[in-house]
């Protein structure tokens, strides 16, 4: 069974420019996160959502972040503009929906560096 | 609202000895899962462990064991037979479906193990 993808590992950026993540979950999971990892610091989620539908965005900095679901399988979330606290590690994770409880299976992360 | 509770930033262990990783919760919903997850120096999440607050025995997966003392609200996580490879930091977290079914982190303890 394949994992959840993301794409780039690795961004540099300088502040006030835009950047963009993808993430691919593991099929079948209709529940997918979007997690914002700072070093030193547990992982914080940004958005959760739940096939298209957002269940969850209330820690998302809506001014400059943006996430979408399209489909119910893909997502990406975009960062514009960018600034220097927003140095950190994207993790994207998906679970099976409904209302039990599953565990998270988290993707390799995007490192991004805004310099 | 939920919160997790890490009071030990580092810990060290001798190789082949067993360590317990602090991990406390608090939360005014009555059904939870807990969670612990290893994050290598590579950056993925790795999950180990899961306890259901319903579950009445202590969960095991291989070395891993979840020592859940529900009254103290606590979910230590035991290591038996630490490896060289166990070093990682150790994410304790907690998911309750009352609370959007977010999953809180805890800010993690980085365990090293000594050959």
């Amino acid at each position: 069974e394949a994992g959840v993808a993301q794409s780039p590992r690795y961004k540099i950026i300088e502040k006030r420019q835009s950047v963009a993540f993808w993430c691919n979950p593991i099929s079948g999971h209709a529940t997918l996160y979007w997690y914002q990892q700072i070093l030193g610091q547990g992982p914080k989620l940004l958005i959760q959502f739940q096939n298209n539908g957002v269940v969850d965005d209330s820690q998302l900095p809506k001014d400059r972040f943006s996430a979408e679901r399209l489909k119910g399988v893909d997502s990406t979330l975009k960062i514009q503009p960018a600034k220097l606290e927003d140095s950190a590690v994207y993790l994207c994770a998906s679970s099976l929906g409904g209302t039990g409880i599953y565990e998270q299976y988290f993707g390799p992360g995007t490192r991004l560096t805004v310099t | 609202a939920q919160k997790i509770t890490q009071t030990q930033p580092g810990m060290f262990v001798q190789e082949k000895e067993a360590v317990t990783l602090d991990c406390t919760y608090d939360t005014s919903d009555p059904s939870y899962g807990l969670f612990w997850y290893k994050q290598p120096s590579s950056g993925e999440m790795i999950f180990l462990i899961y306890q259901g607050s319903y579950d009445q025995q202590n969960a095991t997966e291989g070395r891993y064991s979840l020592n859940f003392q529900k009254a103290r609200k606590s979910a230590n996580l035991v290591i038996s037979a630490s490896q060289l490879g166990d070093s990682a930091m150790y994410f304790c977290a907690m998911r309750a479906p009352y609370n959007n079914n977010d999953m809180r982190f805890g800010a993690g303890t980085r365990l090293t193990v000594k050959p």
